[in-house]
């Protein structure tokens, strides 16, 4: 089946530290690849996207690989700040799911000043 | 971007009363709309499939009889919540997409805090 395992959290950087939050996926066919970000007491919105092995997605400083060798999507940013802070969701679509996005359980991210 | 607008963004209710939420995709048709809860610090759990002019597919589980989804136009999904309980106080979101391909971005509403009292 599909499913996606990501890090469990809480992450707590201080400002500036470098950021890693790790995603594996397993899938039946040839999946999508999203983060999602939830700032607190809001819905979700896209942070990037990566459709096809060896695309990196990037959006606000953060980057995250398809790499399907490792059937891994890990979402990076090289310099985090207090307003990153929010819960950060992997996720996969697969082809002919009609649009159903299989969620991992979140990652907390926390960056204090 | 494409737009979901959802609301109410917030519901207090009596225990035993209905509550229905709306979801509207402002800018795009979308003939499948998404509905999810979210238990406090917890992912999102799918709860139904939302096929405008068809039923609800709902997932393993979730009562179809308590949570009813209409999909009356292209635009528009509601969720009612019927002869809510404390327990039915959650985070709900839904979601839609512009396009059925899998690499189509999904957008989402800003969610709607049920609380039954």
């Amino acid at each position: 089946g599909n499913s996606v395992t990501q890090m469990e959290g809480p992450v707590t950087l201080s400002e500036e530290a470098f950021l890693t939050i790790n995603c594996t996926y397993t899938a039946t066919g040839y999946p999508s690849l999203f983060w999602y970000v939830q700032y607190p007491g809001e819905g979700l919105q896209l942070l990037l996207k990566a459709t096809k092995a060896d695309d990196k997605g990037s959006n606000k400083g953060f980057e995250a690989t398809y790499r399907k060798e490792t059937t891994s999507f890990h979402l990076e940013k090289g310099s985090v700040q207090v307003s990153d802070s929010a819960v950060y969701f992997c996720a996969l679509k697969v082809t002919g799911g009609y649009n159903k996005l299989i969620f991992g359980a979140g990652t907390r991210l926390a960056v204090h000043p | 971007g494409a737009v979901v607008s959802q609301h109410p963004s917030r519901v207090i209710c009596k225990s035993g009363t209905s509550v229905k939420i709306e979801c509207r995709s402002l800018d795009f048709q979308a003939t499948t709309m998404f509905w999810y809860r979210q238990f406090p610090k917890q992912s999102l759990m799918l709860m139904a499939t939302s096929n405008e002019g068809s039923k609800a597919t709902y997932e393993q589980g979730v009562e179809k009889d308590k949570f009813l989804i209409n999909h009356a136009s292209l635009t528009l999904s509601t969720l009612t919540v019927t002869s809510a309980h404390p327990e039915d106080s959650s985070f709900y979101i839904c979601s839609a997409s512009p396009g059925d391909r899998a690499d189509t971005e999904a957008f989402f509403g800003q969610g709607t805090r049920l609380t039954v009292v």
